[in-house]
């Protein structure tokens, strides 16, 4: 099945212990991006790939880290977790059109993060 | 800058078509509209996306202005199923980036 996988699902830790949200998909996209979700905010971008080794920043990027060294993969990394990235995350995952420039997300089913 | 602005509630009678209307005024010629909708916390579900032309599949209509400042999404027979906040997304930087917003709540009331 075609999918966008994310782990942990729930994860409770505390402020400044490092952790990796990995996110990985099976349809040979060349697109993955990260979102946070806040409640009354909506969705915000965080980081995004267009291809293996090839990272770019969205709105939020600041306290994150991402990497892209292969094409399925692409882990969110904290460095150091402070209470305010407190979120509902969610990975996606594209087969960019270049030809045509439409950008057809799969989403992931969402890791909530929770930092004491 | 919002890119996109919707209303933040609506009600449907269910059996009855459900027009949930997007405004993207600064939209540039090159840009998608793109709906999603999100159950709960759900991941969101791509619903459909357009350029100029209005588009159909099996899931909804979408019908964009001749302008392209704004677009109306149709969901022809809304079921309960549908309840969930939809959202109106443009895209930028080459499509590389979206911005969400905060949706349209949509509520099919039996």
């Amino acid at each position: 099945e075609a999918q966008v996988t994310q782990n942990p699902r729930y994860l409770i830790t505390v402020t400044g212990k490092k952790l990796t949200v990995t996110c990985s998909q099976n349809m040979n996209h060349e697109y993955m991006s990260w979102y946070r979700q806040d409640p009354g905010l909506g969705l915000r971008q965080i980081y995004y790939s267009m291809n293996v080794e090839v990272t770019d920043k969205g709105d939020v990027p600041e306290g994150y880290k991402v990497s892209r060294k292969e094409k399925r993969n692409f882990p969110l990394i904290l460095e150091s977790p402070s209470p305010n990235q407190t979120s509902l995350y969610f990975c996606a995952s594209s087969l960019f059109a270049r030809v045509t420039g439409a950008n057809v997300l799969t989403f992931g089913a969402g890791s909530r993060l929770t930092v004491l | 800058d919002a890119k996109t602005t919707q209303p933040p509630s609506m009600d449907c009678a269910e059996g009855r078509a459900a027009n949930l209307p997007c405004n993207h005024s600064t939209i540039s010629g090159n840009e998608y509209v793109y709906w999603y909708r999100q159950i709960h916390s759900q991941g969101p579900q791509y619903i459909i996306h357009g350029l100029k032309n209005n588009e159909t599949n099996e899931m909804a209509s979408l019908i964009i202005t001749e302008d392209r400042k704004s677009s109306t999404l149709i969901l022809p027979h809304a079921t309960l199923r549908d309840t969930a906040v939809y959202y109106c997304i443009v895209s930028v930087r080459d499509g590389n980036q979206f911005y969400f917003g905060t949706g349209t709540s949509l509520t099919v009331i039996p």
